[in-house]
Order: C-alpha cells, then structure tokens, then sequence
C-alpha cells in the first residue's frame, strides 16, 4: 500500500536560518508531489507541486523553493527564514499520468513551523 | 478571483444533532469536488468526491454532500454527528490540471 511521511512534525526555527523539510512516498511510482501551506486563519494554499524528478512548478512567489532529487522526495527549503513563513506545511501526493483526479490526494502528516 | 469559500469558521453541535457545512466555489466550467477531514492530531483524509454523475454523494462515515451547480455549492451533510466526528472539514476543487484548492476549513466540535 501507499504511504506518505513527513518530518519533522514540528519545527521552530529562528529568523534567517535555513529549512529543509522532507516528504517520500512509498508504494507508487511517478506520483506528482505537492507541497501546501495552511497560514493560520487561511486555507491551505499550493506552494509547489512537481511531475517527475527536477520539474518543479511554483504557484506563489516566495521566499521558498523545492527539490525533488529522486521519483518519490521532495524537500521544501529556504535560506533565510521570515516570520510570515510561520504555518502548517502539507506535503501530499497524486497518481500522475492524468488520472489523479480520479483518486484524491493523500497528505503526509504536516509539520508545524514556527519561526521566532 | 476564483475560491472556495467555506463560511461556518466553527461550528459547535451536541451529539445527535444534524450537521451541515457550506462550501461554495467561484469557478466556472467542470470542477471536480472534494471534501477532506483531518481529526486531531491526524493528516487529512478524503471523505468524498464529486466527478459526474449523481449530485448526491454519499462518503465515508455516513457523511454525504450535494452539489449544486446552479449555486456553486457543495454542502458537506450528515444527519446525526457523534463525538468522533469533532475534527476540522475542508472543501476542495479541482480545476484543470492536478491542482487542489481549499476552503479556509471549518472546525466541528461535537458535545457529547
């Protein structure tokens, strides 16, 4: 069966440090791969999702960026951390192909950021 | 600009009490329509989908939801909550190509 991990769940950090935030997938192959936000008091909101190894596609600037090194990671990161880069962070994945939406998206477990 | 709206930010309900969560989209032509849970301390969960076919569609738990094409809406019911379902609902649309969109969630706390 698939699975989905996600870590850390939580994380505290302070301004200007680096992140790094990981997310695999086991049990599928060529999955898409999505990273989501949650601000507090705002909907989840797409940050990145990725089709297949290196292709990366952004949704909103910002001070983040993501890698997908092999077929089932994908690592959100940024250099300097901002207090507004405070939230919930989702990773999830698709079936790729075009028929994702047939099934959903399954979601990792989210990692709470909280940047001091 | 396009959304989904999900208008009940909290919503407090004794047990056995009927629910019913608003969700409304502003985007036009075929969406594909969601509704996710996630209980406490838990990754969300699909309880729900919309395609084609059937307005009505019944999920996981004895919730339902009926969309509405006329209205924009996908309203997320069951007719009889328990403790467990006390947890945060999210609405979501699918427009186009893989991207999913949510509502800002609407948390239900269930009294026993």
């Amino acid at each position: 069966s698939q699975t989905i991990h996600q870590w850390p769940a939580t994380l505290v950090q302070p301004v200007g440090s680096p992140l790094s935030l990981e997310c695999t997938v086991e049990g599928t192959s060529n999955p898409n791969l999505y990273w989501y936000r949650q601000a507090a008091g705002r909907g989840l909101q797409l940050l990145f999702y990725s089709v297949g190894i290196g292709q990366i596609s952004s949704e909103v600037p910002q001070n983040l960026s993501a890698s997908r090194p092999q077929d089932r990671q994908f690592i959100l990161s940024s250099k300097k951390l901002l207090l507004s880069d405070s939230g919930f962070y989702l990773c999830a994945w698709s079936l790729g192909g075009g028929r994702d939406q047939l099934f959903g998206y399954t979601f990792g477990s989210g990692t709470r950021l909280t940047v001091v | 600009a396009q959304s989904v709206s999900q208008h009940n930010h909290h919503v407090i309900l004794s047990e056995a009490a009927s629910l019913e969560l608003g969700c409304n989209y502003s985007y036009g032509g075929t969406v594909n329509l969601f509704w996710y849970v996630q209980y406490p301390g838990q990754h969300l969960q699909l309880l729900l989908k919309y395609f084609s076919g059937d307005p009505l569609v019944k999920g996981i738990k004895g919730f339902e939801a009926e969309f509405i094409k006329s209205k924009f809406s996908f309203n997320l019911r069951k007719p009889s909550v328990q403790w467990s379902d006390t947890a945060e609902y999210f609405c979501a649309v699918i427009k186009g190509a893989n991207n999913l969109f949510f509502g800002t969630g609407t948390r239900l706390t269930v009294i026993p």
